[in-house]
This record gives C-alpha cells, sequence and structure tokens, in this order.
C-alpha cells in the first residue's frame, strides 16, 4: 500500500490559516470515513487531533478542523499559532484491516 | 491520566531478535487494541501492526514490510504489549512507538501514543 500524498512542507504566518492535503485512491481516502490527523512534535508523542474526517478531539482547539471531498482529505489550522509549529500526518483506512499514513507536512509559523 | 512508555530499544547487528516492551497504565489495559508505530530517520511515521483485545480473540493484523517477521503479543495483567522483532535489517532502524487504538475489529484511530523507543540496526 502506497503512502497517501501530503505536501512536505506549508508555512504561515501567526493568525494566518494554512491548509494540508492528504490525497489517496478510490480505494483509501475515498471509500472510508476512517481520515484521522496526527500531530508531532519531534521527539515527543504524536498527539490525535482529528479523526472520522472531521472529528476534532476534546482538547483540541477549535482552529483544527478537517474535511474530505473525494479522495482528498484536508486539514485547516484557522489562525496559526507559534505553538502549531509542527509535523502533521494523515492515516487512512485502506481494507484488509490495514491503515496507512501520508508522508508528513512540516508546518512552519513565519 | 493515560500513559503509554516503551522500552528496549538498543543498538543491535543486522540478523539479530529484539523485543519491545509497551507499559500502560491510566486505563483498562485488556479493553484496549493495542498497536505498534515506527519512524526512520528522517522519514514519516509508518503502521506496524496491532493486536486486537483478547476479548476480539488477541489476533493480530501487520504490515507487509514486516509480517513474517515481526510478532506482536500482549500481557493483559502486566499491562505490557510486546513487538517481537526477528531477523532485523538496517532499514528497520527507526523510533518505535506504541499506542492505544479505538475499535475492536476495523482498528484506524490511535489516541495515545509513548515517546518511542529506538532501534539502530548496524553491523
Amino acid at each position: 500500500q502506497s503512502a497517501l500524498t501530503q505536501p512536505r512542507s506549508v508555512s504561515g504566518s501567526p493568525g494566518q490559516s494554512v491548509t494540508i492535503s492528504c490525497t489517496g485512491t478510490s480505494s483509501d481516502v475515498g471509500a472510508y470515513k476512517f481520515v484521522s490527523w496526527y500531530q508531532h512534535h519531534p521527539g515527543k508523542a504524536p498527539k490525535l487531533i482529528i479523526k472520522d474526517v472531521s472529528w476534532r478531539l476534546s482538547g483540541v482547539p477549535d482552529r483544527f478542523s478537517g474535511s474530505k471531498s473525494g479522495n482528498t482529505a484536508s486539514l485547516t489550522i484557522s489562525g496559526l499559532h507559534s505553538e502549531d509549529e509542527a509535523d502533521y500526518y494523515c492515516l487512512s483506512y485502506v481494507g484488509n484491516y490495514a491503515v496507512v499514513f501520508g508522508g508528513g507536512t512540516k508546518v512552519t509559523v513565519l | 491520566d493515560v500513559q503509554l512508555v516503551e522500552s528496549g530499544g538498543d543498538l543491535i547487528k543486522p540478523g539479530r531478535s529484539l523485543r519491545l516492551s509497551c507499559t500502560a497504565s491510566g486505563f483498562t489495559f485488556g479493553d484496549y487494541t493495542m498497536s505498534w508505530f515506527r519512524q526512520a530517520p528522517g522519514k514519516g511515521l509508518e503502521w506496524v501492526g496491532f493486536i486486537r483485545s483478547t476479548l476480539y480473540g488477541g489476533t493480530t493484523e501487520y504490515a507487509t514490510s514486516v509480517k513474517g517477521r515481526f510478532t506482536i503479543s500482549r500481557d493483559d495483567p502486566k499491562s505490557i504489549a510486546y513487538l517481537e522483532m526477528n531477523s532485523l535489517r538496517t532499514e528497520d532502524t527507526a523510533v518505535y512507538f506504541c499506542s492505544r487504538g479505538l475499535g475492536n475489529v476495523l482498528v484506524a484511530v490511535f489516541d495515545y501514543w509513548g515517546q518511542g523507543a529506538l532501534v539502530t540496526v548496524s553491523s
């Protein structure tokens, strides 16, 4: 199973919005509602921020939102904060009880 | 609070075996699927596999890249999940994370993670 496609990096100034895309196929992202997003500060434990495409976990700021259209899921950070600088990964169910990540996107707050 | 702590990471020669442990606390360990992931140096996250709760048979699923070489097991009374890695290759060098899975049969969301254990495979 190939990794889902994410941009390697996105950047924005504090307060700006950024969107990270996660493109798969009709056999993974397009086929299931099981897309989740993880925030990872290097050296720390990854953190689940969005599950089931758009369900934000308790305690996650509402500036984080998820959506999906066709074979592409997206994570939007509306109003960047400095602490949002991290790596972000999408994860999708791909059938046969397996999951696959996107390649990861580094978010830089300018 | 939910806590997951990986241990057992080491520098090991190619072809050898190594077992990682994931010690859990703060939740009823036996009720949950436990999963392993890894991140090679400079690379992204990769799913390794998971083990369902004993109530759902304690059955396992693995990524193609490790199937047949890696085995996940669990000791519910001790709240520990294990990752047994055999025939290690240099490309298995990575930080290995354990995580708690949500779901009993189809498991696609992982809500708590450990900080990882470094495994370096090198001669």
